[in-house]
Order: C-alpha cells, then sequence, then structure tokens
C-alpha cells in the first residue's frame, strides 16, 4: 500500500543533541512538507520542498535544516540551536499542482520529541 | 499569503447536520480550498477540496460563496468519530500548505 511513514513515533533526546526525524513516502509525490504542533495549537510550517534538491523555509525554520536528496524522503534535522525543540512534528506529501490538477496532500503520524 | 478564519470552537448534537465555516476574503483566483481534520496525537486527514463550484464526497459537502471568500463544511449526520479539529487551508500554486488554528468540533450523544 502507498504511504507516507515516520519514524520513528516517540523520540526522546537530551538537550544540545542534534536529533534527525525521518519521513518515506512511496506515492511519487513531488512535494513534501514539515510542520510542527505545540499542545492545543494549528500546525506551523517548518520547510518544504517541491522538486528534489530544492527545498524552501517555512514560517519557523529557524533551529532546524532539512535535505531532499530523494523523492521519496524528506528527513528533518533538529539541531542544538533550536530552543524549544520539544513538540509534535507532522510530515506531508502531495502531489505538485499540474495543468490545474489538484490532489490532496497525505500525513504521516508524527514524531513525538522530548528533550530532556 | 493568503490566511483563513475559523472560529476556535462548536458543538453539534449527534445525528445532527454540522456547518463549519471559513473565511479566505484575500483568497486568490488559483487557489484551491482544502479542508482536513485531525484526531488527537495523529496525523491530519483529507476531507474535501475545491475551487468554485460545491463539491460532495462520501464525508462531507463542501460549500463555495459565489465570491469565494468564505465556504463551509457540511458534514450532514454528525457522528461521534467526526469530533475532531477540522482545518481550512489554501493551496497556493507555489505549493505552500499553510493551516491556522481549525475549529475544534465536540459532538454530543
Amino acid at each position: 500500500d502507498g504511504g507516507i511513514t515516520q519514524s520513528p513515533k516517540y523520540l526522546f533526546r537530551k538537550e544540545g543533541q542534534n536529533v534527525t526525524l525521518s519521513c518515506e513516502q512511496n506515492l511519487n509525490h513531488d512535494a513534501m512538507y514539515w510542520y510542527r504542533q505545540d499542545p492545543g495549537q494549528g500546525l506551523r510550517l517548518i520547510y518544504y520542498s517541491q522538486i528534489v534538491n530544492d527545498f524552501q523555509k517555512g514560517d519557523i525554520a529557524e533551529g532546524y535544516s532539512v535535505s531532499r536528496e530523494k523523492k521519496e524522503s524528506f528527513p528533518l534535522t533538529v539541531t542544538s540551536a533550536q530552543k524549544n525543540p520539544t513538540a509534535f512534528y507532522l510530515c506531508a506529501s502531495i502531489r505538485r499542482l499540474v495543468d490545474g490538477m489538484n490532489t490532496e496532500a497525505f500525513f504521516g503520524q508524527g514524531t513525538r520529541l522530548t528533550v530532556v | 499569503d493568503a490566511k483563513t478564519t475559523q472560529p476556535n470552537s462548536m458543538e453539534s448534537n449527534e445525528e445532527e447536520p454540522v456547518h463549519l465555516p471559513c473565511n479566505h476574503s484575500t483568497i486568490s483566483g488559483t487557489d484551491y480550498i482544502h479542508w482536513y481534520r485531525q484526531l488527537p496525537s495523529q496525523g491530519p486527514e483529507y476531507v474535501i477540496h475545491g475551487l468554485t463550484s460545491n463539491v460532495n464526497n462520501r464525508m462531507a459537502s463542501l460549500a463555495i460563496a459565489e465570491d469565494r471568500k468564505s465556504s463551509t463544511l457540511i458534514l450532514h449526520r454528525a457522528t461521534l468519530r467526526d469530533a475532531a479539529v477540522y482545518y481550512c487551508i489554501l493551496r497556493y500554486q507555489g505549493g505552500k500548505l499553510i493551516f491556522g488554528q481549525g475549529t475544534e468540533l465536540s459532538v454530543k450523544p
């Protein structure tokens, strides 16, 4: 079955350590996104990528980094520069708009990161 | 970037219709209107989307105002499983998906 997978579901790290969250999709989607969600809040866009080897900052990119070396993978690194990294992280993918076509976004089940 | 505005919360009774409003007064002509919903500790799931015309699918209906500055998600018969946070978002040609705060829907038995 096609889908988008985030791993791990729960992640614990010590303060000051970098940590990388995995996001893989086998939907052949062009665009991928990373969001952060804090308790009781909506989703905030961290980074997004429309094509391989290209990505753009979202609204809260500071302290995060990404790469897009393969179409199916879009890992997110939470660096030690991120002041408040404990949050629920969500990855999404979507087929790029082409010739007026529009399709829905698919989301992973999220990774809950706790930094102690 | 165009924004969406939704009420923070709404209540409904089970088996009754629910109308969830969304304002997007700065929408551009090429922005699609998407609706997603999120259950606790899960990723959002797609509900419905549209551009200009009203849309129906097995989950819901989407009514889009003639001037496209607002839209309404309609759940025809709310069930307890429909209790979730509902997000109205605009999909730009540039690709960004910007989420607002959403509407938390509670369904009473």
